[in-house]
């Protein structure tokens, strides 16, 4: 079975200040690994994912994660957030063989952007 | 209307009542999901439908019964809940097959048992 652990349920940032929102995974398989972001009253937009390839992956709004395999990491970053950031972040990861998408999620880092 | 949508908003019940969560999804998906969402605590996958056939339970209580009736419909019926089963209920769907394995959400309903 897999999990995500996201250890900063919270991470204060100034405008345009780089971040880093930090994502460990536990898989005994390959996986695939994803990033959600939830605005508030809002559903989860697709960030970015890893399926395979290339281990820097682009998303949308300028974010890109890195997918470490040694290190069972896929941290989020961004070089310059924006007050618009402000939203909480869900890392996720699923089985690359299971026949359905059942994701595991994380239990979310909070980032507050602040001018 | 586009994506996934999800009916009511929101939703206030007593713990005697009936009542129903609405999903549609507008993207002609083969696979559809409830999640349930409480603070502090991961999304919790509670069902998911594969071509209209129930592939996940993950042990969910009774008192949650799901329905989907076609590809693009899926709805979860509640009945005699518990004040702990008040969380923000999110529907998904996705395309199984295409390798895109990307899940589409909707807005989620926030329920509140009183």
């Amino acid at each position: 079975a897999q999990s995500v652990t996201q250890l900063d349920s919270q991470v204060p940032v100034f405008e345009e200040a780089p971040v880093e929102l930090r994502c460990n995974y536990s898989s005994s398989v390959s996986v695939y690994l994803f990033w959600y972001v939830q605005y508030p009253n809002q559903g989860l937009q697709l960030l970015l994912k890893y399926l395979s390839g290339s281990t820097l992956v682009k998303g949308i709004n300028g974010f890109e994660a890195e997918f470490n395999k040694s290190q069972t990491s896929f941290h989020l970053r961004k070089p310059s957030v924006h007050i618009s950031d402000t939203a909480e972040y869900f890392c996720a990861v699923s089985d690359s063989g299971a026949g359905f998408q059942k994701l595991v999620f994380g239990t979310g880092t909070r980032l507050l952007v602040s001018p | 209307e586009t994506g996934v949508t999800q009916t009511p908003r929101h939703l206030v019940m007593g713990m005697t009542n009936k009542k129903s969560l609405k999903c549609e999804q507008h993207l002609g998906h083969n696979a559809m999901y409830w999640y349930k969402q409480s603070a502090k605590k991961p999304l919790e996958l509670m069902f998911v439908y594969n071509f209209k056939e129930q592939t996940e339970n993950n042990s969910v209580p009774s008192r949650f019964s799901p329905e989907c009736p076609n590809s693009s419909h899926l709805f979860l019926h509640l009945h005699t809940l518990q004040p702990e089963d008040s969380a923000l209920y999110l529907c998904a769907s996705s395309q199984e097959g295409l390798g895109g394995y990307e899940q589409y959400f909707g807005p989620g309903t926030r329920l509140t048992v009183t």
